[in-house]
C-alpha cells in the first residue's frame, strides 16, 4: 500500500517553462489537495478536488492549473514557471464521511525556478 | 475563509521539560483539529488531532486542549526528547464539502540535550 505518491521529487527549471507535478492515491480518498511549503509560512492551499470531477481554487491558486483524471490522480501544471514559484509542493489526499478527516501527504516536489 | 495564527515561530526547551504551542482560528464553524511533526526534509506527518465536541485529547506525551468560546488550541508535549525537534503546525478543517486544511506557520522546535 503505496499511500500517495508524487513525482518527481526534485526538479530544476528555467523562468517560462513548464511542468507537471503528479499524484497518485491508492486509499479510494475521495479528496485531494495540492499545497505549497514557504519557509516561515506554513502549508498554502493551491488547489484541491472534493471529489472526482470537480476541482478549485485554494489560498494561493495564480499560476497554476489542475486536472483531476480520475479518483486517483491529481496534477498540478505550472504553464510558465517563475522564480516565486520555487518552493515545495505537496500532495495530499482525504476520506470523506464522519468520523474520516485527516490528510495523507505524498513525499513531496522540491522545485527551483532559475 | 479560515485564518489560523500559530506562536511561538520558534521553541527550544530542555530535555525532560514541556513544550506549549498555541493556535487560534478564526471560523466558529471550524469542528476539526490536527497538529502535524514535520523532520527536516519530509513529509507533515498527523500525530494528534481533536474535534470540536472534545475539550481535550491525550497520547502519551502529547496532549491537545480546545476552547471553542475562545476560538483556541494548544499542542502539549511533556518530557521531550531530543528526537521530539522538529516543525510542528497545527491546522483547521474548513466547513466547505471538500474538509481542506487551514494549516499555521509552523512552530519550530528545537530540544536541547
Amino acid at each position: 500500500n503505496a499511500g500517495v505518491t508524487q513525482t518527481p521529487k526534485f526538479q530544476v527549471l528555467k523562468t517560462g517553462q513548464s511542468m507537471t507535478l503528479q499524484c497518485a492515491q491508492d486509499m479510494n480518498h475521495n479528496s485531494m489537495y495540492w499545497y505549497r511549503q514557504d519557509p516561515g509560512m506554513g502549508l498554502r492551499l493551491i488547489y484541491y478536488s472534493a471529489s472526482e470531477g470537480t476541482t478549485d481554487k485554494g489560498e494561493v491558486p495564480n499560476g497554476y492549473n489542475v486536472s483531476r483524471l480520475n479518483k486517483r490522480e491529481f496534477s498540478l501544471r505550472l504553464e510558465s514557471a517563475a522564480p516565486s514559484q520555487t518552493s515545495v509542493y505537496f500532495c495530499a489526499s482525504s476520506p470523506v464521511g464522519a468520523g474520516s478527516y485527516g490528510y495523507t501527504f505524498g513525499s513531496g516536489t522540491r522545485l527551483t525556478v532559475v | 475563509g479560515e485564518n489560523v495564527e500559530q506562536h511561538p515561530s520558534t521553541l527550544s526547551v530542555q530535555e525532560g521539560d514541556s513544550a506549549v504551542i498555541k493556535c487560534t482560528y478564526s471560523d466558529s464553524a471550524s469542528n476539526y483539529f490536527p497538529w502535524y511533526k514535520q523532520e527536516l526534509g519530509k513529509r507533515p506527518q498527523l500525530i494528534i488531532d481533536i474535534r470540536s465536541n472534545v475539550g481535550e485529547k491525550k497520547d502519551q506525551r502529547i496532549a491537545v486542549t480546545l476552547n471553542k468560546t475562545a476560538k483556541h488550541f494548544s499542542l502539549h508535549i511533556t518530557e521531550t526528547q531530543p528526537e521530539d525537534s522538529a516543525v510542528y503546525f497545527c491546522a483547521a478543517r474548513d466547513s466547505g464539502s471538500a474538509r481542506q486544511l487551514t494549516f499555521g506557520s509552523g512552530t519550530q522546535l528545537t530540544v536541547l540535550p
